[in-house]
C-alpha cells in the first residue's frame, strides 16, 4: 500500500530535549516536505526536499532541521525543542514538485 | 493580508445538500489549484487537482477555477455524512517549490 509513514504519532517532550521524527514513503516519490498546522494559521510549510541531499526552507524553518540522505526518509529535528513548536506535524510527498502531495497522518508534539 | 483566503465555516447542512467551499487569493501567478479532505487525527487528502482556470468533475465533486476573478470553489452534491470533514485549498505557481494553503473549512452533513 502506498503510504507516507510518521513516527512517532504523538509525544510530549520538554524545552531543550533533542527529538526527532521520522518519515518514511514508499513510492518512490522525489518530493518531501514538512509542514505544520495550528489553529488560525493553517497548514505551514517548515522545510521541502527536491531530492536526495537537496533541501530548502519553507515558510517557517526557523528551530527544525532536516536532512535527506535516503529518497524514501525525510526525517525533521528539532535540536532545542521550545513550547511555541507544540503543533500538529505532517510529513508529505509527491512523485515530483509539480504533482499533488500525499499526506501522512500526523504527528501531534507537545513541547512543555 | 493571507495570500490564500478560505470561507472559516463552520458549515452545517441537511444530507443531500449542495455545498459550496470557496477560497480567494492574491498571487496571479498561481496556476494549479487543489483540494483536500481531512478528516479528525488524519492527514489531508487529494480530492481534486486542476490546473489554470475551468471546472473539473469527479463523481460528486465539482472543482471550479476562475482565475480573473482570483476564486476557487468546489461544490459536493448530495451531501454524505461522510463528507463530514476539514476542506483544505492549496494552491501553487509553477516551477515553485510549495503550496500554500487556506485555513480549512468544517463542514458538518446531519443524516
Amino acid at each position: 500500500e502506498a503510504q507516507v509513514t510518521q513516527n512517532p504519532r504523538y509525544l510530549i517532550t520538554v524545552t531543550g530535549k533533542k527529538l526527532t521524527v521520522t518519515c518514511s514513503q514508499n513510492m518512490n516519490h522525489e518530493y518531501m516536505s514538512w509542514y505544520r498546522q495550528d489553529p488560525g494559521l493553517g497548514l505551514r510549510q517548515i522545510y521541502y526536499s527536491m531530492n536526495v541531499e537537496v533541501t530548502d526552507k519553507g515558510d517557517v524553518p526557523e528551530g527544525y532541521k532536516v536532512s535527506r540522505k535516503e529518497k524514501r526518509n525525510f526525517p525533521l529535528i528539532l535540536e532545542s525543542p521550545s513550547p511555541n513548536q507544540t503543533s500538529l506535524y505532517f510529513c508529505a510527498s509527491s512523485l515530483t514538485k509539480d504533482q499533488p502531495q500525499h499526506f501522512g497522518d500526523g504527528t501531534r508534539l507537545s513541547i512543555l | 493580508q493571507k495570500e490564500v483566503e478560505q470561507d472559516p465555516g463552520p458549515l452545517s447542512v441537511p444530507e443531500g445538500a449542495i455545498v459550496s467551499l470557496n477560497c480567494t487569493y492574491s498571487n496571479s501567478a498561481f496556476q494549479y489549484f487543489m483540494w483536500y479532505r481531512q478528516y479528525s487525527r488524519k492527514g489531508p487528502e487529494l480530492l481534486m487537482y486542476t490546473y489554470s482556470s475551468g471546472n473539473k468533475e469527479d463523481g460528486r465533486f465539482t472543482a471550479q477555477v476562475d482565475k480573473s476573478s482570483k476564486y476557487i470553489s468546489l461544490f459536493i452534491r448530495d451531501s454524505q455524512p461522510s463528507d463530514s470533514a476539514t476542506y483544505l485549498c492549496a494552491m501553487r505557481s509553477t516551477n515553485a517549490g510549495k503550496s500554500t494553503f487556506g485555513d480549512g473549512t468544517t463542514l458538518t452533513v446531519k443524516p
